[in-house]
């Protein structure tokens, strides 16, 4: 099993759709969560972390984790086409404190 | 201007080359990676350095080899390149402990 499980789509939404994008873990020592966006031939750019368990609102964007279910979401109210990327998941924590990735789930929204 | 940038950002090279990949950040971190996204966008953590020193190193062949000059630079030779080298690369920086991490433009390298 991977550490962090994440759908690798596509997803594809109408413009003006509330988008959910999740991600599972297996390793509860993982403490900080972080959602990445990445456009096409572009690096990842962070988008928002969270410590912990609960909610986290920027603008159109929510992230949620919640550690019991080792589950954590990313909501996005009001989707445009400059919406349309890939969004990776993170997590750090344990022993190492290492960084760990999602797949990527690759989201278009269309106009 | 730009934060973390990656040298060159295309690399189209013959098997049993060896090449190398430069990455310069002028944010002032202190820590410094490579990171290795495949054809299915999945990022994996090759190598970390925090000061030059090395603190990551995954399960990597030892035909890569990163060098850190100073804290501000991290570089990536791969001797001997194989098909499946194939890949982006990405350097990324950050404070040690701290959450954001920042990632270059990356290199696509393709091995023939």
């Amino acid at each position: 099993q991977k550490e962090v499980e994440q759908d690798p789509g596509p997803l594809s939404v109408p413009e003006g759709a509330i988008v959910s994008l999740n991600c599972t873990y297996s390793n509860s020592a993982f403490q900080y969560f972080m959602w990445y966006r990445q456009y096409s031939r572009k690096g990842p750019e962070l988008l928002m972390y969270t410590y912990s368990s609960g909610n986290k609102e920027d603008g159109r964007f929510t992230a949620q984790v919640d550690k019991s279910s080792k589950y954590i979401s990313l909501f996005i109210r009001d989707s445009q086409p400059s919406d349309s990327a890939t969004y990776l998941c993170a997590m750090r924590g344990g022993i190492d404190y290492k960084y760990i990735f999602g797949t990527g789930t690759r989201l278009k929204v269309l106009a | 201007d730009t934060a973390v940038s990656q040298t060159p950002k295309y690399l189209v090279t013959q098997m049993g080359n060896d090449k190398s990949i430069k990455c310069e950040q002028n944010l002032g971190h202190d820590t410094m990676y490579w990171y290795k996204q495949d054809s299915k966008k999945f990022l994996k953590i090759m190598f970390s350095y925090n000061n030059k020193e090395l603190i990551i190193n995954e399960t990597v062949p030892n035909r890569f080899s990163p060098k850190s000059p100073d804290k501000a630079h991290l570089n990536l030779h791969i001797n001997s390149l194989e098909l499946g080298d194939s890949a982006v690369y990405f350097c990324a920086s950050s404070w040690r402990n701290e959450e954001t991490q920042y990632f270059g433009p990356g290199t696509r390298l393709l091995v023939l």
